[in-house]
């Protein structure tokens, strides 16, 4: 299994600013995933990041507000830009280092979160 | 389109009861259907997956879960709970003939209690 790490763990923020988070992977894997989930709640999807390729962003989530860089098959960053009360959250970073045919197909590794709290 | 159900926001079981927490999909073609584990302040753990082969699948803690076509569910459970299952399960599909899009459907989570 992948092991992810994920910073900062949480963080207080002011209206208006900026909080990039950060995840890394133990091994190199080709999808990578940023979710939101209300303590308690589901799981949504905002963006799907591939090494080498602008991210696909849901609907609801836009590139200007959700930035994703990609660098490499073991890092990523999703950046919440201009932020307000309403992007308080959990963010999770996921991997799905399985591919068709593999046994390992389907499943996610999730990162252990980063709680955010806009004030 | 591809979603999933879980129809109890909340399950409360007494320990060492069995315990089901239910789960049903819709897919157009074959599902990969996966249930994942939260525990308080803790990221999200995979706990078992039914991909083909034994509609019977078993998984982490003691838990599995069974393939129902006809149903279309994968209700998870656990012949004895532990007071340490508690946590949120979620249920999660892909439709496997969708080999290019690799996301995850998920389910809207059900609260597990179990009392000692």
């Amino acid at each position: 299994s992948a092991v992810i790490s994920q910073k900062p763990s949480r963080d207080i923020c002011q209206r208006g600013t900026s909080l990039t988070i950060q995840c890394q992977v133990d091994s190199q894997v080709t999808m990578m995933f940023w979710y939101r989930q209300q303590p308690g709640q589901s799981l949504t999807l905002i963006a799907t990041a591939n090494q080498g390729s602008e991210a696909t962003y849901e609907s609801g989530f836009v590139i200007d507000k959700f930035p994703i860089s990609r660098p490499n098959l073991t890092f990523s960053t999703l950046t919440v830009s201009n932020m307000s009360p309403e992007d308080s959250s959990i963010y999770l970073c996921s991997v799905s280092p399985g591919t068709s045919g593999s046994r390992r197909v389907g499943e996610q590794f999730f990162g252990p979160g980063t709680r955010l709290t806009v004030l | 389109a591809q979603s999933v159900a879980q129809p109890e926001d909340q399950v409360n079981v007494a320990e060492g009861n069995p315990l089901t927490v239910k789960c049903t999909y819709s897919v157009s073609g074959n599902p990969y259907l996966f249930w994942y584990v939260q525990y308080p302040n803790r990221g999200l753990q995979f706990l078992l997956k039914y991909i083909t082969g034994d509609n019977l699948v078993k998984g982490s803690y003691g838990f599995e879960a069974e393939f129902n076509k006809s149903q279309t569910s994968f209700h998870l459970k656990k012949p004895s709970a532990l007071v340490s299952d508690s946590a949120l399960y979620f249920c999660a599909v892909r439709d496997s003939d969708m080999d290019s899009n690799y996301q995850l459907i998920w389910g809207a989570g059900t609260k597990l209690i179990i009392k000692p």
